[in-house]
């Protein structure tokens, strides 16, 4: 199946500054990528969807300014936590859809951890 | 709204036992539903899913029913092995055209030999 890598797959920062997490495709192209936020023992929560050249879709709650998505080629999306506090600390997924010649699937990176001093 | 809703876990079972993990869900709609499985130090994977009420969707010895009736879609598998140790996801896509998914909690299952 399809690869989707994540990068770094755990970030340890302090609080105030920001972090960049990379999502990519590796062996397809996605026009459509997700980032989900997964806290222990919960569900991944959609926080928004991503589409290639135009700005992200954020969730209701999500705050756009402070998780910045930039989805700058068919291969790439990047999550920035902005200012990061200690209860940004998550578990960030991303996931990357490839819709061609009828087929459709959603495929799943490994996720990043974020730790937040 | 949308929403899923697991056994909670962690399941813990022997080799070779019937593993049943139940799911129900709540939809506008008519969604297709989906079990992803997550391994250790890996990314979620589709395991199997079914479009439509009465489909059944099936992969390496796991199956589901999509039941329109009792609005469920638990997973089944008839003798479980050490490796299928790993959290399993059951969710819903709402189809708004891009996949959007509507995951459950996840639940544990740990087999042991």
């Amino acid at each position: 199946g399809a690869v989707v890598s994540q990068h770094p797959s755990w970030v340890i920062c302090k609080s105030g500054t920001s972090v960049k997490i990379e999502c990519r495709s590796l062996d397809f192209q996605a026009t459509t990528m997700f980032w989900y936020r997964q806290f222990p023992k919960q569900s991944l929560m959609l926080m928004a969807t991503s589409n290639e050249g135009s700005k992200a879709t954020y969730e209701q709650g999500v705050e756009k300014d402070k998780f910045l998505i930039n989805h700058a080629s068919l291969t790439l999306s990047t999550l920035t936590v902005t200012s990061a506090h200690p209860e940004d600390s998550s578990f960030y997924i991303c996931s990357a859809r490839e819709l061609a010649g009828g087929w459709d699937e959603q495929y799943f990176g490994p996720g990043t951890r974020l730790t937040v001093t | 709204g949308n929403s899923v809703t697991q056994m909670e876990g962690p399941v813990t079972l022997s080799e070779e036992a019937f593993l049943t993990i139940n799911c129900t869900y709540t939809a506008t709609g008519y969604p297709s539903l989906f079990w992803y499985v997550q391994y250790p130090g890996e990314g979620l994977q589709l395991l199997l899913k079914a479009t439509k009420a009465d489909d059944k969707g099936s992969n390496k010895g796991f199956e589901a029913t999509y039941r329109k009736e009792t609005t469920s879609f638990h997973l089944e598998k008839g003798s479980v092995q050490v490796s299928d140790s790993a959290v399993y996801f059951c969710a819903l896509n709402v189809n708004t055209g891009f996949q959007k998914l509507v995951f459950g909690t996840g639940t544990r299952l740990l087999v042991s030999p």
